[in-house]
């Protein structure tokens, strides 16, 4: 069984502010994490993803997330928000078997100038 | 451009009406997904198919049907029998050996 929970549904920062985004998992094998954007009425798109090798792990956009085994956590930063961050954020576990993710209710990012 | 395209982005529909929603990818990927989402909610897994003729239940399957007669195409069929079907609906699908999966545009299904 996986789950993925995301602290915080709404997360609001100041323009050039850090952005940390929270997101824990529980997997029974080692978990493939991802991060995704949904910008409004469209599809999701990847930041990044943890496959087992570095655990900081680099994204698109000046996004980065660090996988940290001993609290199950994988959060999401940028060092600097830029109002074209301002989107939906899921993060999401999957079981290798089956190819099946498991998402978390998102995490509305607004950015304020 | 590679890619997966799901048609029509807006479908509006009377209740009481089945309607099929379009998938279709060509990046020759082998398993493809359905899931819906709801405002404050993550996505939730409708149907999937890791091989052509040969599909899987999801969590939420109850009032969906689909089939997968052709690796590039995954139809999802919302009957009458769903009782809430108004969402966005969202349609990925995955490489066998990877875990990423790449979504379409996805479709926002309202009914009257």
């Amino acid at each position: 069984a996986q789950s993925v929970t995301q602290l915080g549904s709404h997360v609001s920062v100041s323009e050039g502010a850090l952005v940390l985004l929270r997101c824990n998992y529980s997997s029974s094998v080692p978990p493939y994490l991802f991060w995704y954007v949904q910008y409004p009425n469209q599809g999701l798109q990847l930041l990044l993803k943890y496959t087992s090798a570095a655990t900081l792990v680099k994204g698109i956009n000046g996004f980065e997330a660090e996988f940290k085994k001993s609290e199950t956590s994988f959060h999401l930063t940028k060092p600097s928000a830029h109002m074209s961050d301002a989107a939906e954020y899921f993060c999401a576990v999957t079981n290798t078997n089956a190819g099946k993710s498991t998402f978390g209710d998102g995490t509305t990012l607004t950015v304020k100038p | 451009d590679g890619g997966i395209t799901q048609s029509p982005k807006y479908l509006f529909r009377k209740e009481g009406q089945n309607v099929t929603l379009s998938c279709e990818q060509n990046l020759n990927h082998d398993a493809m997904y359905w899931y819906r989402q709801d405002p404050g909610q993550g996505l939730r897994l409708i149907y999937y198919s890791q091989i052509v003729n040969d599909f899987q239940k999801g969590d939420i399957a109850e009032g969906y049907s689909v089939s997968r007669e052709k690796k590039e195409s995954f139809p999802l069929t919302v009957t009458s029998a769903q009782k809430n079907p108004t969402a966005f609906y969202l349609c990925a699908s995955r490489l066998r050996g990877d875990n990423e999966q790449f979504f379409g545009p996805g479709t926002r299904l309202t009914v009257l």
